[in-house]
């Protein structure tokens, strides 16, 4: 298996343009994560999706973040409008059902909002 | 906030000796793991101890689990450049979030 897949790995773009970043993860994973990380925050979880339906996703930081997955292999991230403080590495993971057992993260998407 | 702590922030070695890791977490857990960070790239797991356990090994890893302290440590032991890298602790408490601690950057020098 390849593994989980994100694109783009780097995306720049300028304040106010949509963004969409894209996750296929590994076949057969019930569930899926979105994390972003920086500096300041380290890691957060921003949603998360159980069978392509979404569970939680009080971590998004506002109305300018949604996430979709229309099927078992695909996901969106998408931010519009982009601000420059959206800045973050993008990971997506996933793993098989069992609560608590191990994620496998994507590369991520380095984010750089100008 | 639910996020663990990890410390020292920043550890620097010299290779063949051992680095040792340190995690805090505030609420109760399923299990506890660590995840190995290499720049520019994603998460890696590395090593899962369940709440019931106190100890386990992997290679050349140690983990231990204190959960009256609410703590848990990773050791490296021989260590090489390759192991150079951010360190993270992650815990689940009954549900599928995953809270991630802030992290331990080893630089492990030649």
């Amino acid at each position: 298996d390849a593994g989980v897949i994100q694109s783009p790995r780097h995306e720049v773009t300028e304040m106010g343009q949509e963004v969409t970043l894209r996750c296929k993860p590994i076949s057969g994973h019930d569930y899926l994560f979105w994390y972003r990380q920086t500096m300041m925050r380290g890691l957060e979880l921003l949603i998360y999706f159980n069978n392509n339906v979404p569970i939680d996703d009080s971590g998004m930081p506002e109305d300018r973040f949604s996430a979709k997955m229309p099927n078992a292999s695909f996901s969106t991230l998408k931010i519009q409008p982009s601000e420059p403080r959206d800045s973050a590495v993008y990971f997506c993971a996933s793993n098989p059902e069992g609560m608590g057992e191990k994620l496998f993260f994507g590369s991520g998407t380095q984010l750089s909002v100008l | 906030s639910q996020q663990g702590e990890e410390d020292p922030q920043a550890l620097s070695i010299q290779e063949g000796e051992n680095a040792t890791m340190n995690c805090s977490y505030k609420t109760s857990i399923n299990n506890l793991q660590w995840y190995r960070q290499n720049s520019g790239r994603g998460l890696v797991h590395l090593i899962l101890i369940r709440s019931n356990e106190r100890e386990k090994h992997s290679g050349r890893l140690r983990v231990t689990l204190d959960t009256s302290k609410k703590s848990s440590s990773l050791l490296i032991t021989a260590s090489r450049a390759a192991d150079t890298a951010s360190y993270f602790c992650a815990h689940t408490s009954g549900t599928y979030k995953y809270i991630f601690g802030t992290g331990t950057r080893l630089k492990v020098l030649a």
